[in-house]
């Protein structure tokens, strides 16, 4: 039961390259998310998607697009990286409805000089 | 934006002792409530969920609600050194947006 998975794990860019993180859900959960969490910040919403077909920013979400593939697939692209970006990227999921138990990827490092 | 202030820490408490986590949330629409444990280089895992005031239990683990003082709260009885972590606080106001405190690193010592 692999639950949530997120590649790469790690990864270093260049300021100005771009990147795409990408996350796999195999629990026919409806929503995922887009966090990044850095030291002393926690965990901060970047995107949201609730059902497959939509997305909505979260509260940083400058500098970031996301696509929401199908049901199990949730992509988080840079476009142009800059140092600020550098964190750890977490994905999530959870059923529809009241629940409030997100499910998380191991999460990806990413540096970016 | 919604704020949800924890105390960073790091707290600590020795072995067997009650660890008491506070955190208190801006937005008064917030419905919900959850506390998320993440051991150091790992992924948050929820331990507890809290809607309506007073305490809930589950186990060594009481979550504390006050909306009218926009506070919530996690006292761990009989701590163990397996306890030590982060404590992540986290508010939705309607099960699709999920914000999170900065955590409250907690240190059990044997």
């Amino acid at each position: 039961n692999a639950g949530v998975t997120q590649t790469p794990k790690f990864q270093v860019l260049k300021t100005g390259q771009s990147m795409t993180l990408q996350c796999a859900q195999d629990m026919n959960h409806n929503s995922m998310y887009w966090y990044r969490q850095d030291p002393g910040m926690g965990l901060r919403l970047i995107y949201y998607s609730a059902s497959e077909g939509t997305t909505d920013k979260g509260e940083v979400p400058n500098g970031y697009n996301v696509s929401r593939l199908n049901k199990r697939e949730f992509s988080l692209r840079l476009e142009s990286a800059a140092p600020s970006q550098t964190s750890v990227y977490f994905c999530a999921s959870k059923l529809a409805g009241r629940t409030g138990e997100l499910f998380f990827g191991e999460g990806s490092r990413l540096t970016v000089l | 934006q919604k704020e949800v202030e924890q105390n960073s820490g790091p707290l600590s408490v020795p072995e067997g002792a009650i660890a008491s986590l506070n955190c208190t949330y801006s937005d008064r629409g917030s419905q919900s409530f959850f506390w998320y444990r993440q051991y150091s280089g790992k992924s948050p895992e929820l331990i507890m969920s809290i809607y309506s005031n007073g305490d809930k239990e589950d186990g060594r683990f009481t979550a504390q609600l006050n909306k009218a003082s926009q506070y919530v709260s996690l006292l761990i009885r009989d701590s163990q050194p397996s306890d030590s972590a982060t404590y992540l606080c986290a508010v939705t106001p309607n099960f699709n947006k999920f914000y999170f405190g900065s955590g409250t690193k907690l240190n059990v010592k044997p």
